[in-house]
């Protein structure tokens, strides 16, 4: 079982290039997540999906878009990117139910020049 | 949003037992108290979870008050290994939120000391 895969692992961008990053997991969870931190700081919520064709935003969703057209992907979008966008981007998967635990992939480092 | 407060950092002797406080004062009856480590900058680690109950795993142990104000996970035999940052999340109801919200602090830094 792969779990939860991210790609890419790094990239860099210029400021006003577009990119997306793929999440992809194969545990047939229903909810997706993508979270971005920034350093000495936890995790934030930027925008989420709880089954496929669904997603919703989180605390942090400007300047992003998303679209999980199939179980399995959840992509993040970055229209037009800016150095505050500069981050390391994790995804995470959990199945439907009471106690799901949280499962995170290896996370994309992104640097906006 | 209940949210969590930890220590920055804290240190331990290789072998001793590590315990981690964590007050979550806001917590409401429904909500979960998680547990997550991150070493490096590799993606969060599932720990351990309970609601008003300890828990026991194979990894660690979690003591949850009896007014759910607080917990402290228990790294029993801390390794070298264990040097991370934990955090303590309290995961909010989908009925509130609409999805299971997981809210993450700034953790605390355990240092493991040879």
């Amino acid at each position: 079982n792969a779990g939860v895969t991210q790609t890419p692992k790094f990239r860099v961008l210029k400021t006003g290039q577009s990119m997306t990053l793929l999440c992809a997991q194969d545990m047939n969870h229903e909810y997706m997540y993508w979270y971005r931190q920034d350093p000495g700081m936890g995790l934030r919520l930027i925008h989420y999906s709880v089954g496929e064709g669904t997603t919703a935003k989180g605390e942090v969703p400007d300047g992003y878009n998303v679209s999980r057209l199939k179980k399995q992907n959840f992509l993040l979008g970055l229209e037009s990117a800016a150095p505050s966008q500069t981050s390391v981007y994790f995804c995470a998967s959990h199945a439907r139910g009471v106690t799901g635990e949280l499962f995170f992939g290896e996370g994309s480092r992104l640097t906006v020049l | 949003d209940a949210k969590t407060t930890q220590p920055p950092s804290m240190d331990c002797a290789e072998g001793r037992a590590a315990n981690l406080p964590c007050n979550h004062s806001t917590i409401s009856g429904n909500e979960y108290v998680y547990w997550y480590r991150q070493i490096h900058s590799q993606g969060p680690q599932y720990i351990i979870h309970g609601l008003k109950n300890n828990e026991t795993n194979e990894m660690a142990s979690l003591i949850i008050t009896e007014d759910r104000k607080s917990s402290t996970l228990i790294l029993p035999h801390a390794t070298l290994r264990d040097t991370a940052v934990y955090y303590c999340i309290v995961r909010v109801d989908p009925s509130i939120s609409g999805t299971y919200k997981y809210i993450f602090g700034t953790g605390t830094r355990l240092k493991v000391l040879a």
